[in-house]
């Protein structure tokens, strides 16, 4: 168990649809980003939050939106869905900001779209 | 550019037999840190190693050695004494000091048969 945990574990919707995503980080972790795993794509990194606040952004879609609250869990919120976004998507979470170590990845949302 | 590549798609072998699964990547940076990753059939993504680039020692951890090789890019992983619980899909990942994100490689899908 990493003490990352991400709900759902899965999600199956439609087309068109909107879907929120939720992780929170290991205790004391300020540090969550979140992945995307696709069959064609790989593990594709799209963001980074550190401490509540944007640290980089990666192939994320303009239909994709996340955010770090103040509790420091995140969110990766999925709209106007498209058959191409089903995915397993990850959260990890890390210790510091400028991190040279290692993420912790949590088990992952599923998501389908029918 | 970045760039990891695992060139084994799968590998297949019996238990007990030794496996080394391959990764070579691709960076100018000077500074920068390697990883494996571990994505067992329930999903989830173990760290297995993370190595500095300014570290050529080799590690060992029980049946799982790494050999890191600067002059022909490689990090190499070597299950000695293989077991059925080592199938899973093994991913290596890079990370430069300039930025936060991981760069994985397509992963290497190790079956042991019994």
């Amino acid at each position: 168990d990493s003490g990352v945990t991400q709900t759902p574990k899965h999600l199956i919707t439609a087309t068109g649809q909107r879907v929120t995503l939720r992780c929170s980080p290991r205790s004391g972790d300020l540090s969550v980003y979140w992945y995307q795993q696709s069959l064609d794509q790989g593990l594709q990194f799209l963001i980074h939050y550190y401490n509540g606040e944007e640290r980089a952004k990666g192939n994320i879609l303009e239909r994709f939106s996340a955010q770090q609250f103040p509790d420091l869990h995140s969110e990766l919120n999925l709209s106007s869905l498209e058959l191409g976004d089903s995915a397993l998507y990850f959260c990890a979470s890390s210790s510091t900001g400028a991190d040279t170590g290692e993420l912790f990845f949590g088990e992952g949302s599923r998501l389908t779209v029918l | 550019a970045q760039k990891v590549t695992q060139a084994q798609t799968e590998i297949s072998v019996v238990e007990k037999e030794d496996v080394t699964l391959d990764c070579v990547y691709e960076t100018r940076d000077t500074t920068y840190y390697l990883f494996w990753y571990k994505q067992p059939p329930s999903g989830e993504l173990v760290f297995l190693i993370r190595r500095n680039s300014f570290d050529e020692q080799n590690e060992i951890s029980g049946r799982y050695s790494w050999n890191f090789q600067k002059s022909t890019s490689s990090f190499n992983f070597t299950i000695t004494a293989s077991q059925v619980v080592d199938s899973a899909v093994y991913f290596c990942a890079l990370r430069m000091d300039s930025s936060y994100k991981l760069i994985f490689g397509s992963g290497t899908r190790l079956l042991v048969r019994p």
